[in-house]
């Protein structure tokens, strides 16, 4: 079975500065996508950024970029230029290829200091 | 825009009630999911529907029930809600031939006194 691991429950950020927030996962999968969904207080999950396994290069959105090391398992989210906005749970999640269901993990709270 | 909606934002019951949640979305999407968030766990599978009339036990299906009985719609249901049962519900749809983009609901609050 897939694990998801986030080892920063809490993290914060003055605004306007960047922030990573890191994620490692457990797989024997070769094909495979990662998420990072963003939940702002009582509002709804969206995703911010995906990432196909079997891309090499790292997935950008904007302020929002991801550092994909898929040896070491690794699927970091970096933000840049951080906003008042941005301050929300940060889920990071597993779907295996050919697959429906997302693995997540237990999130990490980001708060934007301004 | 794809909307999926939840029929109540805040849900209070009392221990041994049946209770129902509702979960809509718009967007002809043939995959449905129900997950349960709490604090410290992040999001866990609870069922999935991949079709009218079909499903499939998540990882924490004891306790819960699912109706897909219209492709639109896709429902949770606690034979008999227990105190432990109280948690933030979240709804989710995706579609077949993208099922790696999954849009979700505001969710529900649901308390069990």
């Amino acid at each position: 079975a897939q694990t998801v691991t986030q080892s920063q429950p809490e993290m914060s950020v003055q605004e306007a500065e960047t922030v990573t927030l890191s994620c490692t996962y457990d797989t024997s999968e070769n094909n495979y996508y990662l998420f990072w969904y963003k939940q702002p207080p009582s509002r709804q999950m969206i995703l911010v950024i995906r990432q196909e396994a079997y891309k090499q290069q790292n997935a950008t959105e904007n302020r929002f970029s991801v550092n994909f090391q898929k040896a070491a398992k690794s699927f970091s989210l970096k933000i840049s230029d951080s906003q008042l906005g941005d301050t929300a749970m940060y889920f990071c999640a597993f779907m295996k290829f050919r697959s429906e269901k997302l693995v997540f993990g237990k999130g990490t709270k980001l708060t934007v200091n301004p | 825009d794809v909307k999926v909606t939840q029929s109540s934002r805040y849900l209070v019951k009392r221990t041994g009630e049946k209770v129902f949640l509702e979960c809509v979305q718009d967007m002809d999407h043939e995959n449905m999911f129900w997950y349960r968030q709490d604090p410290g766990l992040g999001l866990r599978l609870i069922y999935f529907s991949y079709d009218v009339k079909m499903k499939e036990k998540g990882d924490i299906p004891e306790g819960y029930s699912v109706s897909r009985e219209k492709k639109e719609r896709f429902s949770l249901i606690l034979e008999s809600a227990s105190t432990n049962q109280t948690s933030m519900y979240l709804c989710a749809s995706s579609l077949a031939r993208d099922p790696d983009t999954q849009y979700f609901g505001p969710g529900t609050r649901l308390t069990v006194l």
